[in-house]
């Protein structure tokens, strides 16, 4: 099916280990975001990329690492997960204009 | 740093009237501005982008106003229907391309 996906859905994880966040768009879009949403702050932006291999630091890149081998693909990893990191983390892209946004479902994170 | 402020975090208004939400700025210049709708569990859903040369702009029951003198944009949901109820979020790029989000504002609609 088109559209952007996020897998998994849901995670529990524990302080410490090594965290894969998946995101997947079928539309080619150049850009893709990660964004963090808590409580209180809104959605802040955690890495960006403008192409398969460009990525850029957002807001809070601290303790999240990103590639883009494709374009399609573009996941998160928390290298060493803290309780912190604890929220709801959503995937989006756009197209070279920027005029929109496309989110994918989120996924839910804990860290214990 | 930029700063976003959504106004009040929840407002409620009654099925036909029109509610108005506001988006204040400040240590910024924007040359882009959005509003999303996000309904609980889900990702936001972009609704309409404003630009910096662009005073208003209007799709469906929906208009947006952007002052950059008064660093603000004002979103009016028209003729509201409870199927309105939603979490709304306004963002704000220099780029077109990197967006810093508000908190959002929480609308219900009252039959």
């Amino acid at each position: 099916d088109a559209g952007i996906t996020q897998s998994p859905r849901y995670k529990i994880t524990e302080t410490g280990r090594q965290v894969t966040l998946m995101c997947h768009q079928t539309w080619s879009h150049s850009y893709m975001f990660w964004y963090r949403q808590d409580l209180g702050h809104g959605l802040r932006l955690i890495y960006y990329s403008a192409a398969a291999d460009i990525t850029d630091k957002g807001e809070v890149p601290d303790g999240y690492v990103v590639s883009r081998s494709k374009t399609e693909n573009f996941p998160l990893t928390l290298e060493s997960a803290t309780r912190s990191q604890t929220s709801v983390y959503f995937c989006a892209s756009s197209d070279f204009s920027g005029d929109t946004q496309y989110f994918g479902p989120g996924t839910r994170l804990t860290v214990l | 740093s930029q700063k976003i402020e959504q106004n009040s975090e929840a407002l409620n208004i009654q099925e036909g009237k029109t509610a108005t939400l506001t988006c204040n700025y400040t240590n910024y210049s924007p040359a882009y501005l959005q509003w999303y709708r996000q309904d609980p569990g889900r990702g936001p859903v972009f609704l309409l982008l404003i630009r910096e040369n662009e005073k208003e702009k209007r799709k469906e029951r929906l208009k947006v106003t952007f002052d950059t003198t008064l660093k603000q944009s004002l979103f009016h949901i028209t003729a509201s229907q409870p199927a309105d109820s939603a979490t709304y979020l306004c963002a704000l790029s220099n780029t077109g391309n990197q967006f810093y989000f508000g908190t959002g504002t929480s609308l219900t609609v009252i039959p």
